[in-house]
Formats: structure tokens, C-alpha cells, sequence
């Protein structure tokens, strides 16, 4: 059970958009709509940004945007600001009540 | 409010079992699947596996079965995370973690405070 692949770093000034991919299988990412993303703060709880591909919950900000396409999903942030450094996990719904996060993206704004 | 309380940090040797809380409040706890996530230093998030409160239920992490059992005490409003043949590898904060609603579709919303899990000789 190997975990979603994310790339392991994303840069951009501010103001900028960034779009971080999560790569899954046909088990995860490619036949479920169940897909989320998250951002952590060092030594904070992660915060919930998107849930099922495409769905911001109450509060998140409307620069937070996800989509997906065949086993890749995606998380854009647009207007990017300063306070958008963080760390950005993507996670899945697997199977049998099974999920899995992945490795996890460090975004750095320049 | 929705509140997760986890017990405090643990020191283990390797080969022993370690045993973490986590106790809610503020919304009905048989409702909701309860997530164990956990967080190596330096390292990601990793999921764990769940319990269904309801019924008892549970989903596990494949690279754990064998040595995790996650349990719900519907008395007590709390869940339980047990791990067993501890390694280093199991170094890490352990969250406990819910949605505590519908609104997020299944996904975690609320997170404890973590408890920090040390295996050494």
C-alpha cells in the first residue's frame, strides 16, 4: 500500500498561481470522487482545504482550487500570499475503509 | 464545541505495546468514523487506520495489520489506538482525528492534539 506520489517541493512569488498533482492508481484516486486536501503548519494540526476532488468546506478560502483527471488530482492557489507556506498533503479514499495520504508537498512563496 | 483530548506522550522499548486515548466532546461520538493518523518527525502524514463508534468497525493501514487495534468506548465517549511489536519506525505523533459532521463528506475536520510516541532502547 504505497502512498500517493506528490512532488516534494513548489515554489512561487506572490501573487502568482501554483498547482501541486497527487498521482494515484486505479484503486484510489482514479475510481473514487473521495479525494482531500490538507495544509500544515509547522506544529499544527493539518486544516482541511478540499474534500471529494472539488469542494472547498465553510471558511477555506476560494484561492484553494481541486480537480482531477484520471489517476492525477490537483490543487491549485491562486493569488498566492505569504501565509500560503506550508506543507500540502493530498489524501484518498482507497477501499474496504481503507485511506491514504500522500508524500506531501512543501510549498515556499519567494 | 467539537474537542479531541488525547493522552500524553509515551516512552517505549522496542518489541512492547503502547496504548493512546483519545476522549471528545461536543458532538455525538457514535455519529462519526474516528481516524489515527501519525506524523514521524520531519516526515508526512500517514493514515493509520479507523473505527466505526457505531458498531465497532474498523479499516487498517495494510502496512499495520497484525499489531493495531483501534477501538471505541461508547460509554466513555472514547477511542482507542493500540500498537503492538513497537519498532523505531514507530516513532511519531499519533492524532486522533473525526469530521465530526457530514459537511466534509467522510473527510477529518477535527484533530486532537497529538501524542508524541517514542520507541528506544
Amino acid at each position: 500500500q504505497s502512498a500517493l506520489t506528490q512532488p516534494a517541493s513548489v515554489s512561487g512569488s506572490p501573487g502568482q498561481s501554483i498547482t501541486i498533482s497527487c498521482t494515484g492508481t486505479s484503486s484510489d484516486i482514479g475510481y473514487w470522487k473521495y479525494v482531500a486536501w490538507y495544509q500544515q503548519h509547522p506544529g499544527k494540526a493539518p486544516k482541511l482545504l478540499i474534500f471529494d476532488v472539488s469542494n472547498r468546506p465553510s471558511g477555506v478560502s476560494y484561492r484553494f482550487s481541486g480537480s482531477k483527471s484520471g489517476n492525477t488530482a490537483s490543487l491549485t492557489i491562486s493569488g498566492l500570499q505569504a501565509e500560503d507556506e506550508a506543507d500540502y498533503y493530498c489524501t484518498s479514499y482507497r477501499s474496504t475503509s481503507t485511506y491514504v495520504f500522500g508524500t506531501g508537498t512543501r510549498v515556499t512563496v519567494l | 464545541e467539537v474537542q479531541l483530548v488525547q493522552s500524553g506522550a509515551e516512552v517505549k522499548k522496542p518489541g512492547t505495546t503502547v496504548k493512546v486515548s483519545c476522549k471528545v466532546s461536543g458532538y455525538s461520538f457514535s455519529d462519526y468514523y474516528m481516524h489515527w493518523v501519525r506524523q514521524a518527525p520531519g516526515k508526512g502524514l500517514e493514515w493509520v487506520g479507523l473505527v466505526d463508534p457505531e458498531n465497532g468497525g474498523t479499516g487498517y493501514a495494510e502496512k499495520f495489520q497484525g499489531r493495531l487495534t483501534i477501538t471505541a468506548d461508547t460509554s466513555t465517549d472514547t477511542s482507542y489506538m493500540e500498537l503492538s511489536s513497537l519498532t523505531s519506525d514507530d516513532t511519531a505523533v499519533y492524532f486522533c482525528a473525526t469530521p465530526a459532521s457530514f459537511a466534509t463528506s467522510g473527510f477529518v475536520d477535527y484533530w486532537g492534539q497529538g501524542t508524541l510516541v517514542i520507541v528506544s532502547s
